[in-house]
Protein backbone atom coordinates (compact mmCIF):
# COMPACT_ATOMS: atom_id res chain seq x y z
CA UNK A 1 0.00 0.00 0.00
CA UNK A 2 1.12 3.65 -0.68
CA UNK A 3 1.18 6.51 1.46
CA UNK A 4 2.70 9.80 2.04
CA UNK A 5 3.87 12.00 4.98
CA UNK A 6 4.52 15.51 5.02
CA UNK A 7 6.53 16.72 8.27
CA UNK A 8 4.79 19.68 9.17
CA UNK A 9 1.66 20.78 8.97
CA UNK A 10 2.45 24.72 8.60
CA UNK A 11 5.68 26.02 7.66
CA UNK A 12 6.80 29.84 8.18
CA UNK A 13 10.35 30.95 6.43
CA UNK A 14 10.76 35.28 5.82
CA UNK A 15 11.56 36.54 2.29
CA UNK A 16 14.60 35.38 0.74
CA UNK A 17 15.21 32.17 2.97
CA UNK A 18 15.38 28.50 1.90
CA UNK A 19 11.87 26.66 1.68
CA UNK A 20 12.44 23.46 2.73
CA UNK A 21 9.13 21.24 2.79
CA UNK A 22 9.55 17.70 3.54
CA UNK A 23 7.65 14.66 2.12
CA UNK A 24 8.37 10.63 3.04
CA UNK A 25 6.38 7.89 1.24
CA UNK A 26 6.07 4.51 1.52
CA UNK A 27 5.27 2.59 -1.85
CA UNK A 28 4.96 -1.44 -2.30
CA UNK A 29 6.00 -0.58 -6.32
CA UNK A 30 8.72 1.47 -7.15
CA UNK A 31 7.52 5.06 -6.67
CA UNK A 32 6.45 8.17 -8.61
CA UNK A 33 5.83 10.85 -6.72
CA UNK A 34 4.50 14.66 -6.98
CA UNK A 35 4.55 17.60 -5.59
CA UNK A 36 1.39 20.31 -6.11
CA UNK A 37 0.87 23.48 -4.76
CA UNK A 38 -2.24 24.96 -4.05
CA UNK A 39 -2.74 28.97 -3.75
CA UNK A 40 -6.19 30.39 -1.96
CA UNK A 41 -9.60 29.28 -3.72
CA UNK A 42 -7.74 27.89 -6.39
CA UNK A 43 -7.37 23.81 -7.63
CA UNK A 44 -4.39 22.27 -7.67
CA UNK A 45 -1.59 22.84 -10.06
CA UNK A 46 1.54 20.50 -10.79
CA UNK A 47 5.11 21.76 -9.56
CA UNK A 48 6.63 18.87 -10.64
CA UNK A 49 6.99 14.94 -10.36
CA UNK A 50 9.49 12.55 -10.40
CA UNK A 51 9.48 9.68 -12.90
CA UNK A 52 12.57 7.62 -12.07
CA UNK A 53 14.59 9.31 -15.56
CA UNK A 54 16.44 11.83 -13.06
CA UNK A 55 16.67 11.63 -9.08
CA UNK A 56 17.01 15.41 -9.24
CA UNK A 57 13.87 16.81 -10.62
CA UNK A 58 13.12 20.64 -11.45
CA UNK A 59 10.21 22.10 -11.34
CA UNK A 60 8.30 25.68 -12.33
CA UNK A 61 8.84 29.04 -9.94
CA UNK A 62 12.13 27.71 -9.06
CA UNK A 63 11.18 24.65 -7.15
CA UNK A 64 13.02 21.51 -6.73
CA UNK A 65 13.18 17.90 -5.40
CA UNK A 66 15.33 15.27 -4.91
CA UNK A 67 14.25 11.98 -5.09
CA UNK A 68 16.24 9.58 -2.28
CA UNK A 69 15.15 6.00 -2.70
CA UNK A 70 17.35 5.14 1.10
CA UNK A 71 15.76 7.58 2.97
CA UNK A 72 12.14 7.53 1.57
CA UNK A 73 12.43 11.29 0.44
CA UNK A 74 11.30 13.41 -1.90
CA UNK A 75 11.63 16.78 -0.17
CA UNK A 76 10.66 20.32 -1.74
CA UNK A 77 13.02 23.43 -1.96
CA UNK A 78 13.88 26.32 -3.14
CA UNK A 79 17.00 28.53 -2.42
CA UNK A 80 14.93 31.91 -1.97
CA UNK A 81 11.55 32.42 -0.93
CA UNK A 82 8.99 34.96 -2.71
CA UNK A 83 5.69 36.64 -1.14
CA UNK A 84 3.99 34.57 -4.22
CA UNK A 85 5.41 31.02 -2.76
CA UNK A 86 2.47 31.50 0.38
CA UNK A 87 0.20 28.92 -0.58
CA UNK A 88 -0.58 25.31 0.82
CA UNK A 89 1.85 22.01 -0.88
CA UNK A 90 0.64 18.16 -1.25
CA UNK A 91 2.99 15.55 -2.05
CA UNK A 92 1.55 12.75 -3.74
CA UNK A 93 2.54 9.31 -4.75
CA UNK A 94 1.02 7.40 -7.33
CA UNK A 95 -1.16 4.02 -6.34
CA UNK A 96 -0.17 0.69 -7.00
CA UNK A 97 -2.05 0.06 -10.41
CA UNK A 98 -4.81 -1.12 -9.11
CA UNK A 99 -6.83 1.75 -8.98
CA UNK A 100 -6.33 3.21 -12.48
CA UNK A 101 -3.77 6.08 -11.54
CA UNK A 102 -5.16 7.43 -9.00
CA UNK A 103 -2.88 9.49 -6.30
CA UNK A 104 -2.52 8.79 -2.30
CA UNK A 105 -2.01 12.79 -0.98
CA UNK A 106 -0.18 13.88 2.01
CA UNK A 107 -1.92 15.89 3.96
CA UNK A 108 -0.30 19.08 3.31
CA UNK A 109 2.05 21.33 4.41
CA UNK A 110 0.83 25.36 4.30
CA UNK A 111 3.83 27.81 3.42
CA UNK A 112 3.82 31.32 4.96
CA UNK A 113 6.30 33.89 3.62
CA UNK A 114 7.27 36.97 5.68
CA UNK A 115 8.34 40.01 4.53
CA UNK B 1 -4.17 25.69 -17.90
CA UNK B 2 -6.39 22.09 -18.75
CA UNK B 3 -9.62 22.68 -19.60
CA UNK B 4 -11.47 21.78 -16.45
CA UNK B 5 -14.72 23.49 -15.22
CA UNK B 6 -16.96 22.53 -12.22
CA UNK B 7 -20.38 23.50 -11.07
CA UNK B 8 -21.51 24.95 -8.93
CA UNK B 9 -18.64 26.82 -7.60
CA UNK B 10 -20.28 27.14 -4.37
CA UNK B 11 -23.54 25.56 -2.84
CA UNK B 12 -25.45 25.62 0.61
CA UNK B 13 -28.01 22.78 1.29
CA UNK B 14 -29.26 21.65 4.11
CA UNK B 15 -29.07 18.21 5.33
CA UNK B 16 -31.01 15.24 4.20
CA UNK B 17 -31.24 17.24 0.46
CA UNK B 18 -29.89 15.66 -2.65
CA UNK B 19 -27.30 17.51 -4.20
CA UNK B 20 -25.16 16.86 -7.28
CA UNK B 21 -21.65 17.94 -8.61
CA UNK B 22 -20.56 18.28 -12.35
CA UNK B 23 -17.54 18.20 -13.94
CA UNK B 24 -16.78 19.11 -17.27
CA UNK B 25 -13.63 18.92 -19.50
CA UNK B 26 -12.50 19.63 -22.70
CA UNK B 27 -9.50 17.57 -23.12
CA UNK B 28 -11.14 14.80 -24.17
CA UNK B 29 -9.32 12.70 -21.09
CA UNK B 30 -10.67 9.12 -20.76
CA UNK B 31 -9.81 9.10 -17.17
CA UNK B 32 -11.51 11.36 -14.56
CA UNK B 33 -11.60 11.39 -10.93
CA UNK B 34 -13.40 12.95 -7.74
CA UNK B 35 -11.55 13.98 -4.66
CA UNK B 36 -12.35 15.70 -1.28
CA UNK B 37 -10.59 18.24 0.53
CA UNK B 38 -10.57 18.38 4.57
CA UNK B 39 -8.24 20.04 6.65
CA UNK B 40 -5.83 17.68 8.06
CA UNK B 41 -6.87 14.82 5.36
CA UNK B 42 -4.88 16.16 2.13
CA UNK B 43 -7.11 14.58 -0.92
CA UNK B 44 -8.83 11.71 -0.67
CA UNK B 45 -10.39 9.43 -3.92
CA UNK B 46 -13.76 9.27 -3.94
CA UNK B 47 -14.82 7.49 -6.76
CA UNK B 48 -12.81 7.41 -10.67
CA UNK B 49 -13.95 6.45 -14.05
CA UNK B 50 -12.08 5.42 -16.85
CA UNK B 51 -14.64 5.46 -19.70
CA UNK B 52 -18.63 5.79 -19.96
CA UNK B 53 -20.35 4.04 -18.03
CA UNK B 54 -17.28 2.69 -16.43
CA UNK B 55 -16.48 3.94 -13.00
CA UNK B 56 -15.29 2.19 -9.61
CA UNK B 57 -14.66 3.48 -6.10
CA UNK B 58 -11.88 5.16 -4.40
CA UNK B 59 -11.51 5.38 -0.58
CA UNK B 60 -14.09 7.55 0.98
CA UNK B 61 -17.12 6.17 -1.36
CA UNK B 62 -19.57 5.75 1.33
CA UNK B 63 -22.87 8.39 0.26
CA UNK B 64 -21.55 9.21 -2.56
CA UNK B 65 -22.49 7.80 -6.33
CA UNK B 66 -21.12 8.81 -9.78
CA UNK B 67 -22.44 8.75 -13.56
CA UNK B 68 -20.82 9.73 -16.79
CA UNK B 69 -22.71 9.14 -19.79
CA UNK B 70 -20.32 11.56 -22.01
CA UNK B 71 -16.76 11.63 -22.15
CA UNK B 72 -16.26 15.53 -21.14
CA UNK B 73 -19.37 15.34 -18.03
CA UNK B 74 -18.26 13.56 -14.82
CA UNK B 75 -21.56 13.99 -12.41
CA UNK B 76 -20.95 13.64 -8.55
CA UNK B 77 -24.19 12.53 -6.67
CA UNK B 78 -24.86 12.90 -2.73
CA UNK B 79 -27.86 10.91 -2.13
CA UNK B 80 -28.89 12.37 1.14
CA UNK B 81 -26.24 14.78 2.11
CA UNK B 82 -24.99 15.05 5.77
CA UNK B 83 -23.02 17.59 7.31
CA UNK B 84 -19.58 15.13 7.10
CA UNK B 85 -19.76 15.87 3.06
CA UNK B 86 -19.08 19.12 4.15
CA UNK B 87 -16.07 19.83 2.26
CA UNK B 88 -14.44 21.11 -1.04
CA UNK B 89 -14.62 18.62 -4.04
CA UNK B 90 -12.11 18.50 -6.65
CA UNK B 91 -12.19 17.27 -9.83
CA UNK B 92 -9.31 15.92 -11.80
CA UNK B 93 -8.38 14.00 -15.20
CA UNK B 94 -5.68 12.39 -16.80
CA UNK B 95 -5.09 10.52 -19.95
CA UNK B 96 -3.94 7.61 -19.10
CA UNK B 97 -3.81 5.50 -16.15
CA UNK B 98 -0.48 5.30 -16.23
CA UNK B 99 1.40 5.60 -12.75
CA UNK B 100 3.67 8.50 -13.59
CA UNK B 101 1.03 10.18 -15.72
CA UNK B 102 0.17 13.98 -14.81
CA UNK B 103 -3.63 14.32 -12.85
CA UNK B 104 -4.76 17.61 -13.58
CA UNK B 105 -7.29 19.65 -11.60
CA UNK B 106 -10.39 21.57 -11.39
CA UNK B 107 -11.23 24.68 -9.43
CA UNK B 108 -13.44 22.93 -6.92
CA UNK B 109 -16.47 23.32 -5.62
CA UNK B 110 -16.80 24.19 -1.88
CA UNK B 111 -20.26 22.71 -0.28
CA UNK B 112 -21.74 23.15 3.03
CA UNK B 113 -24.34 21.18 4.43
CA UNK B 114 -26.12 22.47 7.01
Amino acid sequence: AQSVTQLGSHVSVSEGALVLLRCNYSSSVPPYLFWYVQYPNQGLQLLLKYTSAATLVKGINGFEAEFKKSETSFHLTKPSAHMSDAAEYFCAVSGDGGSQGNLIFGKGTKLSVKP
Amino acid sequence: DAGITQSPRHKVTETGTPVTLRCHQTENHRYMYWYRQDPGHGLRLIHYSYGVKDTDKGEVSDGYSVSRSKTEDFLLTLESATSSQTSVYFCAITGTPNRQETQYFGPGTRLLVL
